[in-house]
């Protein structure tokens, strides 16, 4: 699975948009980005996935570049609530891609 | 509501016994994982299912040991022979892991030594 990097850290309004950066020069055209974020003491939540199209749900929306080797994750008004560490992840569907890996993350501080 | 169910919440161990941690799911997903997190860092494979009496090892396996003997249970052993137990564990599961479905987790076993 191909690496990612994020920003350690980031800040964001109540109820402005959050933006979160992520990194992914090496993917391959197999390979999905996923986003999960995790609150303290509470395991991971899945938030959203794709492969190239932008993608949006009820919680976020994911922007793929076109070259796919960076996404941004939008959370269109963030609220204390979302304050967390939001992980992305690489991960092909071939017999290679049963763990998700997940690294340090971005964590989001969002402030009143 | 469908989910995964881990328990107990906190755990603690002695030096030198065994302990199990529980991981149920509800889902009908056939693939279950187990992970490791230690303070302020990412998630580690220690063992993952993809089938009823299967399973194989992560990165991490030394000291564990796991068991698939029913599609919705997937409990993991912490033997004596792991050195530094003391993290938080989390459980997954997936339909088919050759799907584009992503994983799902739960709340996670924190364990300690006492």
């Amino acid at each position: 699975d191909a690496k990612t990097t994020q920003p350690t850290s980031m800040d964001c309004a109540e109820g402005r948009a959050a933006n979160l950066p992520c990194n992914h020069s090496t993917i391959s055209g197999n390979e999905y980005v996923y986003w999960y974020r995790q609150i303290h003491s509470q395991g991971p939540q899945y938030i959203i996935h794709g492969l190239k199209n932008n993608e949006t749900n009820e919680m976020a929306s994911l922007i793929i570049t076109e070259d796919r080797k960076s996404s941004t994750l939008i959370l269109p008004h963030a609220t204390l609530r979302d304050t967390a560490v939001y992980y992305c992840i690489v991960r092909a569907l071939n017999t290679g891609g049963f763990k998700t890996i997940f690294g340090a993350g971005t964590r989001l501080f969002v402030k009143a | 509501d469908g989910g995964i169910t881990q328990s107990p919440k906190y755990l603690f161990r002695k030096e030198g016994q065994n302990v199990t941690l529980s991981c149920e799911q509800n889902l009908n997903h056939d693939a279950m994982y187990w992970y490791r997190q230690d303070p302020g860092q990412g998630l580690r494979l220690i063992y993952y299912s993809q089938i009823v009496n299967d399973f194989q090892k992560g990165d991490i396996a030394e000291g564990y040991s796991v068991s698939r003997e029913k599609k919705e249970s997937f409990p993991l052993t912490v033997t004596s022979a792991q050195k530094n137990p003391t993290a938080f564990y989390l459980c997954a599961s997936s339909p088919s892991p050759k799907t584009n479905q992503p994983q799902h987790f739960g709340d996670g076993t924190r364990l300690s030594i006492l």
